[in-house]
């Protein structure tokens, strides 16, 4: 059984471009989650999503970012417009329905130049 | 909101040594604690959990952690590390109704001398 696939595992984008974080649960998983890690920091919970259903977002900063987990194919974390801020690592996980327990991806290091 | 604190940012032993990691987390209510270890380029894998019941919990590659719920506390202990045990450790807790929320601590790197 094939953990939670994330890609790509590094992404370097230039200012004002577009990042696009791509997420594959773990098979019968239906719940993703996103946290991003800065420098120095512990994992920060985003958005936790289920099929076609945004859940709880209370961690996504207000502008720039969104998220989607459509009926077919991954999850996407998407940043419009990145600033250097956004360097970050972003960790993806899943989980089956009803389960505390969440899995994690190996996470994508973004780096905005 | 709640947090978690882990005391230590890097911890050095020699392989054999006795090991101990401090995790304190700040939230009232009832909670669910886990630690959760990365080894170097590898994803974060589960090393035990606590829902419930015996406060001291096995996990995996001999860790166990003991809940103390008056100090808050969840300490992740280990008798006689090993080199393959250097990694970064990180504890984390959720709670009540948003039980999938994860609050992580900003983790402890632990680096084990052959």
């Amino acid at each position: 059984n094939a953990g939670v696939m994330q890609n790509p595992r590094h992404l370097v984008r230039r200012r004002g471009q577009e990042a696009r974080l791509r997420c594959s649960p773990m098979k019968g998983h239906s719940h993703v989650y996103w946290y991003r890690q800065l420098p120095e920091e512990g994992l920060k919970f985003m958005v936790y999503l289920q099929k076609e259903n945004i859940i709880d977002e209370s961690g996504m900063p207000k502008e720039r970012f969104s998220a989607e987990f459509p009926k077919e194919g991954p999850s996407i974390l998407r940043i419009q417009q990145v600033v250097r801020g956004d360097s970050a690592a972003y960790f993806c996980a899943s989980s089956p329905y009803g389960a505390n327990e969440q899995f994690f991806g190996p996470g994508t290091r973004l780096t905005v130049l | 909101a709640q947090s978690v604190s882990q005391h230590n940012h890097h911890v050095i032993l020699s392989e054999a040594a006795s090991l101990e990691l401090g995790c304190n987390y700040s939230y009232g209510g009832t909670v669910n604690l886990f630690w959760y270890v990365q080894y170097p380029g590898q994803h974060l894998q589960l090393l035990l959990k606590y829902f419930s019941g015996d406060p001291l919990v096995k996990g995996i590659k001999g860790f166990e952690a003991e809940f103390i719920k008056s100090k808050f506390s969840f300490n992740l202990r280990k008798p006689s590390v090993q080199w393959s045990d250097t990694a970064e450790y990180f504890c984390a807790v959720n709670s009540g109704g948003s039980n999938y929320k994860l609050t992580f601590g900003k983790g402890t790197l632990l680096t084990v001398n052959p």
